[in-house]
């Protein structure tokens, strides 16, 4: 079964900053697709990013880019510039296969821009 | 931009009540999925439908749990008999298939 690690479970930066957020991950299927979502405290869901295993070159939104290390099976968040927005629950997660497979979340770092 | 809605956005019942939770996916999307977060833990996934029928369910999705497709627009999840360790925020979510879910806000349930 597929698994995923945060082992951050909170993490300080300051304004302006560059801040890594760690994940790994493990399963055995070939292909897999790999995300993060923020939630900030009121609650929802925000996608930020996407990762599929088969993509030949890193993951980059804006902001966001997804430090994909294939053979470590990580694929850490960098947010470039951090804003006080930021500060927010980030989830990492990972779904196999193609079609209609669901999430496995990893148990989240909260993140906290400092001003 | 087309958006996941889920209704009501809180919820409080008494333990042993039916609730059901209402979700209305975006309308081109095939696959919609059930999630819950109990406060201050990870989301976890309760179940998957495509075509009119459960595609995978965890085992958290006991026979508590049901899911329905009642018309063309609506995706909703009954809990027949709530208890208190069903209290936690419901996320409802959908996509066209292998990418990203688009989640809902939410629904929090609390049960008394």
């Amino acid at each position: 079964a597929q698994k995923i690690t945060q082992t951050q479970p909170g993490m300080f930066v300051q304004e302006k900053e560059a801040v890594t957020l760690d994940c790994t991950y493990d399963t055995s299927d070939p292909s897999y697709g790999l995300f993060w979502y923020k939630q900030p405290s009121s609650g929802e869901m925000i996608f930020l990013i996407y990762q599929g295993s088969y993509d030949q070159q890193n993951a980059t939104e804006g902001r966001y880019s997804l430090n994909f290390q294939k053979a470590r099976k990580s694929a850490n968040l960098v947010i470039s510039a951090s804003q006080l927005g930021d500060s927010a629950m980030y989830f990492c997660a990972m779904t196999i296969g193609n079609y209609g497979q669901n999430f496995v979340f990893g148990p989240g770092t909260r993140l906290s821009v400092l001003p | 931009e087309p958006e996941v809605t889920q209704t009501p956005s809180h919820q409080v019942t008494q333990m042993g009540q039916e609730v059901i939770l209402r979700c209305v996916p975006i309308s081109n999307h095939l696959y919609f999925y059930w999630y819950r977060q109990i406060l201050g833990q990870k989301v976890e996934f309760l179940v998957s439908f495509y075509n009119n029928e459960i595609s995978e369910k965890s085992e958290i999705f006991d026979d508590q749990f049901s899911v329905e497709r009642p018309d063309g627009s609506n995706f909703t999840l009954k809990i027949r008999s709530t208890k208190l360790e069903d209290s936690a925020m419901y996320f409802c979510a959908s996509n066209r298939g292998g990418e990203t879910q688009y989640f809902g806000p939410g629904t929090r349930l609390l049960v008394l």
